[in-house]
């Protein structure tokens, strides 16, 4: 299958600072790039979707200016957690598709974050 | 709604046979996946069916009715590390994958 890395791959921040994690697809070309977070035991919950160049359609509920999406090339999207808190403190994994919609999503291995 | 109903939990021993059953409901189809997911890891792509009947690959396998809203992965060979959760995830008519809380699969020696 298709290759995506994601780093880091933990991370551990102070409350209020933000935090850049970039998700890449390493032999394909990723026209559209998801990003989830996932809570222990519970189900992958997509965030955003974003497309090469275009601004990312987030999930309701989720606040844009807090989880910047940045999708530049076709191998790279960033997502960004603003001021990051406590809450904030999860599992964000990145997962990666080609050009057809129908294709499959590969996942980067995930980045676990800690908000002290 | 969109909804997927899968057991929560199931347990097999090493080396027997497992079928873990799914149904969904989704606003069009455009196909199912199956994912594996261990814990603390990201999930990684098992399957896709988009046409009913079996799909085979090595010791898993995968089955879909789309009248029925029914698809099942078939484990044959268990082995200690199919220990994980198994993600059935239908597609729906905007493309979108709608993701349950899967199937925790527990092998016993």
């Amino acid at each position: 299958g298709a290759v995506v890395s994601q780093h880091p791959s933990r991370v551990i921040c102070k409350s209020g600072t933000s935090v850049k994690i970039e998700c890449r697809s390493l032999d394909f070309q990723a026209t559209t790039m998801f990003w989830y977070r996932q809570f222990p035991k519970k189900s992958l919950m997509l965030m955003a979707t974003s497309n090469e160049g275009s601004k990312a359609t987030y999930e309701q509920g989720v606040e844009k200016d807090k989880f910047l999406i940045n999708h530049a090339s076709l191998t790279l999207s960033t997502l960004t957690v603003t001021s990051a808190h406590p809450e904030d403190s999860s599992f964000y994994i990145c997962s990666a598709r080609g050009k057809a919609a129908q294709e499959t999503q590969y996942f980067g291995p995930g980045t676990r974050l800690l908000v002290l | 709604g969109q909804n997927i109903d899968q057991p929560t939990e199931m347990t097999a021993t090493e080396g027997a046979i497992v079928q873990i059953n799914c149904t969904y409901q989704t606003s069009g189809f455009n196909g199912l996946f199956w994912y594996q997911q261990h814990a603390g890891e990201a999930p990684t792509f098992l399957s896709y069916n988009v046409l009913d009947g079996l799909e085979e690959k090595g010791r898993f396998s995968s089955f879909l009715s789309r009248s029925k809203g029914y698809s099942y992965l078939l484990l044959k060979e268990l082995q200690m590390k199919d220990s994980a959760s198994y993600l059935c995830a239908p597609m729906d008519s905007n493309y979108q994958l709608i993701w349950g809380a899967g199937t925790k699969l527990i092998i016993k020696p």
